[in-house]
């Protein structure tokens, strides 16, 4: 079955501009979690969707939102970027979003803010 | 802010010996998982471990839960180079979130 699906891969945006990342979780998943890495903080949780709510969010400015469509893709989205939202960005999947379990990540978006 | 801490922060060996890293970790867990990341790439998941389970196997994987003093490690038998990535671990905690660990690098080299 298909993987988790992050589009774009990379991306270059120039500080004050806004972006929108997309994932395609795996088909029957409905849950979708967003994570950023950066060198110096590491993984970092965002945010987590389940059936088109956001269940639990992480330590992070209201800069950065997301939401969640019927057929459970996911996008996140940074406004007034800045030159410290450089990171990459991954979603995770699983199906019902429980810790139990393991997750399946995408291959991430790399973003660059100049 | 990160779970714990995780040692040695990079660890370089030849192709067949064993790599062991390790583990700490701060609050009470769900559960404890492992993942590998392949040069900035995606997380790949390895293993999960119970917080009522003391060691697990996998293939040539072997981790293991100490719950009392808050840290696990992850061995791996016989690396290949195919190994050389970087390994993450993760708890899960109440909230249906993980808190990643800052990784250890593995080099293996052939």
């Amino acid at each position: 079955k298909a993987g988790v699906t992050q589009t774009p891969r990379y991306l270059i945006k120039t500080r004050g501009q806004q972006v929108t990342l997309s994932c395609s979780p795996i088909s029957g998943h409905r849950s979708v979690s967003w994570y950023q890495q950066t060198p110096g903080q590491g993984l970092q949780f965002l945010f987590e969707y389940f059936s088109e709510t956001q269940r639990n969010k992480g330590n992070f400015p209201g800069r950065f939102s997301g939401r969640q469509f019927s057929n459970s893709r996911s996008e996140m989205n940074v406004s007034t970027l800045e030159l410290g939202d450089s990171a990459l960005y991954l979603c995770a999947s699983s199906l019902e979003g429980l810790v139990s379990y393991g997750y399946t990540f995408g291959s991430g978006t790399r973003l660059t803010v100049v | 802010s990160q779970q714990g801490e995780e040692d040695p922060q990079a660890l370089s060996i030849q192709e067949g010996e064993n790599a062991t890293m390790n583990c700490s970790y701060k609050t009470s867990i769900n559960n404890l998982q492992w993942y590998r990341q392949n040069s900035g790439r995606g997380l790949v998941h390895l293993i999960l471990i119970r917080s009522n389970e003391r060691e697990k196997h996998s293939g040539r994987l072997r981790v293991t839960l100490d719950t009392s003093k808050k840290s696990s490690s992850l061995l791996i038998t016989a690396s290949r180079a195919a190994d050389t990535a970087s390994y993450f671990c993760a708890t899960g905690v109440y909230g249906n979130k993980l808190v990643f660990g800052a990784g250890t690098i593995l080099r293996v080299k052939s």
